[in-house]
């Protein structure tokens, strides 16, 4: 079957950096996708990558390993508005989004 | 009005009532999307159109129908709903269906509690 894990939720402090990890199962790939959802809001988009390696975007970065079926998301310099749920999905070979139950990240000050 | 709008943004209705959900795209997108969101799980995509053709029913029941009359309007009419389908109801546009680096736009959502 396909899926998409991801931590339930994650703790770190403001000013530093967070790593959150995803990681896939899908028939056939055709991108991965993070999106931030803060509470009671929609879901925003922040990056997209179908090639291996990285891609930065200010203080958030985007990593893919196709080859592990693997995916993180980079936050630097840690804000509390950056407190919020981040979701990973990746897109199968039909081009169906697989998504994760996300990741709930809690800034401290 | 920009983006993906969603109305009403906050739902209450009892079982044997008939309800609608309305949502407005404002991108110039073709395709559209209806998700139901539950507290720690993943997206489930309900339903999706392109060109307003419907090309994706994802085994949801009848008590859900959906409606697209054009490009830029999605609907939900719910009835008879059970309390298990309360929940968030986001609606999503994208460009292209889902081709590509097609990204997914949402709106805000409707909370919906059935009683």
């Amino acid at each position: 079957g396909q899926n998409i894990d991801q931590p339930t939720e994650m703790t770190a402090t403001e000013g530093a950096i967070v790593q959150i990890n995803c990681t896939y199962q899908t028939s056939g790939f055709n991108g991965l996708f993070w999106y931030q959802q803060h509470a009671g809001e929609a879901p925003t988009f922040l990056s997209y990558n179908v090639l291996d390696g990285l891609e930065e975007k200010g203080r958030f970065s985007s990593f893919l390993s196709r080859s592990k079926g693997y995916s993180y998301l980079l936050l630097k310099e840690l804000q509390m508005k950056d407190s919020a749920s981040y979701l990973c999905a990746a897109r199968d070979s039909n081009y169906q989004l697989i998504w994760g139950a996300g990741t709930k990240l809690i800034i401290k000050p | 009005e920009t983006g993906v709008t969603q109305t009403p943004r906050h739902l209450v209705m009892g079982m044997t009532n008939k309800k609608s959900l309305k949502c407005e795209q404002h991108l110039g997108h073709n395709a559209m999307y209806w998700y139901k969101q539950s507290a720690k799980k993943p997206l489930e995509l309900m339903f999706v159109y392109n060109f307003k053709e419907q090309t994706e029913n994802n085994s949801v029941p009848s008590r859900f129908s959906p409606e697209c009359p054009n490009s830029s309007h999605l609907f939900l009419h719910l009835h008879t709903l059970q309390p298990e389908d309360s929940a968030l109801y986001l609606c999503a546009s994208s460009q292209e269906g889902g081709r590509g680096a097609d990204t997914q736009y949402f709106g805000p959502g409707t909370r919906l509690t059935v009683l």
